[in-house]
């Protein structure tokens, strides 16, 4: 199973950022999405294509429907510039998979 | 939550490594485990997974054959046995709990550095 995403995205400050996931019918999958900055661990930022861990800012939000999953950033701020990496699980195969991540440049 | 890898380092192609993950804070018993790499420069790459008994293993078609996941109840510890290494193969390794009853990763360690290289 093979996911794709833009490999950069570029928002000024206060306005919204949508980054795009894309895969075969990966509305019926669970998409989840990691933030990842230089030189730290990835963190989870949304599961199950729209939940929120609770230490997530609201402005994150996430949505998922025919073959595009998307993960908005509403009011953009300097600390979410980061890689951004949509993850499903393949249950066919049983594994698990990234996308190549879209880096998220905040002018 | 706490996930401490070690067991990185520099080695010879065709040589073997294993890398340890130390945790603490939730029931060990209680999840599957995860290693995830990261190549230099590159994304994420989902790499092997453990059930939560150890009866089960699942791997990346990449490391199939050459890597073997395992896991100690009594130490809370994960491991990845890494042989035949391969230049490939050089990553920040990271170990990964899921979200409980999910297919996603809520916490990670901060990774251990392999280099293969002569």
């Amino acid at each position: 199973y093979v996911l794709t995403q833009s490999p950069s995205v570029s928002v000024a400050p206060g306005q919204t950022a949508r980054i795009t996931c894309g895969g075969n019918n990966i509305g019926k999958k669970g998409v989840h999405w990691y933030q990842q900055k230089p030189g730290q661990a990835p963190q989870l930022v949304a599961f199950d294509d729209s939940d929120r861990p609770s230490w997530i800012p609201l402005r994150f939000s996430g949505s998922n429907s025919g073959n595009t999953a998307t993960l908005t950033i509403t009011g953009v701020e300097a600390e979410d510039e980061a890689v951004y990496y949509c993850q499903v699980w393949d249950s066919p195969t049983d594994h698990y998979v990234f996308g190549p991540g879209t880096e998220v440049s905040v002018l | 939550v706490q996930l401490v890898e070690s067991g990185g380092g520099v080695v010879q192609p065709g040589r073997s490594l294993k890398l340890s993950c130390e945790t603490s804070g939730f029931s060990f018993t209680s999840y599957a485990m995860h290693w995830v790499r990261q190549a230099p420069g590159k994304g994420l790459e989902w790499v092997a997974v453990i059930s939560l008994n150890g009866d089960s293993e699942y791997y990346a078609d990449s490391v199939k054959g050459r890597f073997t996941v395992s896991r100690d109840t009594v130490r809370s510890t994960l491991y990845l046995q890494m042989t035949s290494l391969t230049i490939a193969d050089t990553a920040v390794y990271f170990c990964a709990k899921p979200g409980f009853g999910g297919y996603f990763f809520e916490d990670w360690g901060q990774g251990s550095l392999v280099t293969v290289s002569s």
